[in-house]
């Protein structure tokens, strides 16, 4: 099993510039996340799906969209972008079901975003 | 509202001896509690929980870490610390009695380990 697995790993984007990140999981989870990650803030939350076809915003959502495409697939999308979205972004899932509810979630590579 | 707190930005440690990592937190209801780690460029990697039962849990890499309800603490420890432990780590909370059942963060505490 590969995870949770995102892409690109890297970019550098230019104020107003869209983009998409990707992010895939192979452990058949329900709910999936998208965080950022800012020094000495942790992690945010940004969106949420708690399961295929639901999704929700969560502390930091403004300047984003996002697409549960299918059980495994997780999108984030900068619609024009701003320096101050210049940060780490992490993907998650975890399984909600019964007592997997319990459960940790189990987090992605990272995608370091630059923007200019 | 819920909250994590890790009062420390950093902590260091030498090579063998026992080292600690703080984390109080705030929550309405019972918490779920977690502790991660975080390896340069790498993701988050989950290293234990605690959710009921025995106040001392005990996780991966030789971890532990303690449950106090009075204190609303779960600090996370271990007796003999390597250099390999150097790393950023995270703790996070659940409220059980919370719908949305979101995951929130400490800021995080960079555990430097010397030779």
């Amino acid at each position: 099993n590969a995870g949770v697995t995102q892409t690109p790993k890297f970019q550098v984007l230019k104020t107003g510039q869209s983009m998409t990140l990707q992010c895939a999981q192979d452990m058949n989870h329900n709910s999936m996340y998208w965080y950022r990650q800012d020094p000495g803030m942790g992690l945010r939350l940004i969106y949420y799906s708690a399961s295929e076809g639901t999704t929700d915003k969560g502390e930091v959502p403004n300047g984003y969209n996002v697409s549960r495409l299918n059980k495994r697939e997780f999108s984030l999308r900068l619609e024009s972008a701003a320096p101050s979205q210049t940060s780490v972004y992490f993907c998650a899932s975890r399984e909600t079901s019964g007592r997997a509810s319990l459960n940790e979630q189990f987090f992605g590579p990272g995608t370091r975003l630059t923007v200019l | 509202a819920q909250s994590v707190a890790q009062p420390e930005d950093q902590v260091n440690v030498a090579e063998g001896n026992p080292l600690t990592v703080k984390c109080t937190y705030s929550v309405s209801g019972n918490p779920y509690l977690f502790w991660y780690v975080q390896y340069p460029n790498r993701g988050l990697q989950f290293l234990l929980k605690y959710i009921t039962g025995d106040n001392l849990v005990k996780g991966s890499y030789g971890f532990e870490a303690e449950f106090n309800k009075s204190q609303t603490s779960f600090h996370l420890k271990k007796p003999s610390a390597l250099v390999s432990d150097s790393a950023l780590y995270f703790c996070a909370v659940r409220d059980n009695n919370n719908a949305g059942n979101m995951l929130t963060f400490g800021g995080g505490t960079r555990l430097m380990v010397k030779p």
